[in-house]
Parts: structure tokens; sequence; C-alpha cells
């Protein structure tokens, strides 16, 4: 099973300021990995698919980049409906999930 | 515009089974696989499994794969989710989630249900 460790666990910010959030892959996924996001009481919503395309109607303040092992999700200018938990995930099998980092 | 309607909040005793609905409009029902994950009290993410739709082909997760039954009903677009022998550990909220990409299997998981709580204690 391939472990997805994010960091950091959590990211203290100020809105319009910039957000980089790593996800690193205990083996090679190639760009196989998506980014959500989760508010309380909400379901996930992807954000990222296949590590560097916005998924529908995700505004280009969000962008993801990286392959093989090292991601990153950054957000550009920080608005304040982004202050949320984020995770990524691998889609090998089995499809795994990382810990999450909550933006605060 | 698509939606993903999940069955209400459930209650099981430990040993006991668990069946969760989820009913989809909005999209043609079976040119997307609908995947289940689960995610405990303040947890992360589990996925659980995939089913396509269409012709009803099923991959659970090994850690539930001889717990779990994916299955589905194309006359009501309703995918259904059944748990057995269940245990305190099993206590999550249980979504349901569309594969992103239509006619193939993509893992990526686009619209999601509003999920299902399900509680395990004696």
């Amino acid at each position: 099973e391939i472990v997805l460790t994010q960091s950091p666990a959590t990211l203290s910010l100020s809105p319009g300021e910039r957000a980089t959030l790593s996800c690193r892959a205990s083996q090679s996924i190639s760009n196989s990995l998506a980014w959500y996001q989760q508010k309380p009481g909400q379901a996930p919503r992807l954000l990222i698919y296949d590590a560097s395309y916005r998924a529908t109607g995700i505004p280009p303040r969000f962008s993801g980049s990286g392959s093989g092992t090292d991601f990153t999700l950054t957000i550009g200018s920080l608005e304040p409906e982004d202050f949320a938990l984020y995770y990524c995930q691998q889609r090998s099998d089995p499809v795994t999930f990382g810990q999450g980092t909550r933006l605060e | 515009q698509v939606h993903l309607v999940q069955s209400g909040a459930e209650v099981r005793k430990p040993g006991a089974s668990v069946k969760v609905s989820c009913t989809t409009s909005g999209y043609t029902f079976t040119n997307y696989c609908l995947h289940w994950v689960r995610q405990a009290p303040g947890h992360g993410l589990e996925w659980m499994g995939i089913i396509n739709p269409r012709g009803g082909t099923v991959i659970n997760a090994q850690k539930f794969h001889d717990r779990l039954t994916v299955t589905r009903d194309t006359s009501t677009r309703t995918v259904y989710m059944e748990l057995s022998s269940l245990r305190s550990e099993d206590t999550a909220v249980y979504y349901c989630a569309r594969d992103y990409s239509a006619g193939r299997w993509s893992y990526y998981l686009g619209s999601w249900g509003q999920g299902s709580l399900v509680t395990v204690s004696s």
C-alpha cells in the first residue's frame, strides 16, 4: 500500500497570503494524484486531479504540481473560504489518502 | 445538476450489518463508476470500493474484502453498500462519490453524497 505523507499538519496564514501544501508518496505514482478540500460537516470536494489539472469549477488560484513522489498544492492568494482541511489522494491499488493538512 | 443522496443515520450493535443507499440523479447512471469512502470521527478518509453500474463489476479494498458488498439497481439509479460483522471501529461517516471521468475508472472522486453516519455501539 502506498503511504501519502502530508506536511505541514497545520498551516497558519492570513487571507491574501500564499499557501503551499505538500504531499509525499512512499513510492513513485507518476502524476496519479488528486487534492481535495473538506470543510466541517461537508463532504470533500475535488480540486486537482492528475497532479496539476483543476477540476470543473475550481478557481485558478488553486494549482497543483509535482510528479513521482513529491507533490504540491498552491493556493495563490487565500480567500476566507479557503480555510479548511486538504487531503491528497493517489489512485494505485488500493486508493489511499494522506492524513490531511489543516489550513487555519 | 448531479446529485447523490444517501440514506440516513444508522445505529447498529457489534456483529450486525448495515446497508447504506446512494440514489443518483442528473446524469446517465451507467456512464460513471461510483465509489464508497468512509471517515471515522476526527480521522481521515478511507477508500472502500468501487462499482461499475453498467455491468455491476465491483472492486473492494482488500481490508474489507470479506465484509463489504456493493450492489446497484439500475432501475432506481441507486447504489448500495452493505458492511457486515460490524465493530466499534466501523463507526464513521460513509460517503458515496461519483468517479470524475465518464466511461472509465479514473479513481478520482468528483461528486459526493452528503454522507451517512453509521454508529456501532452495544
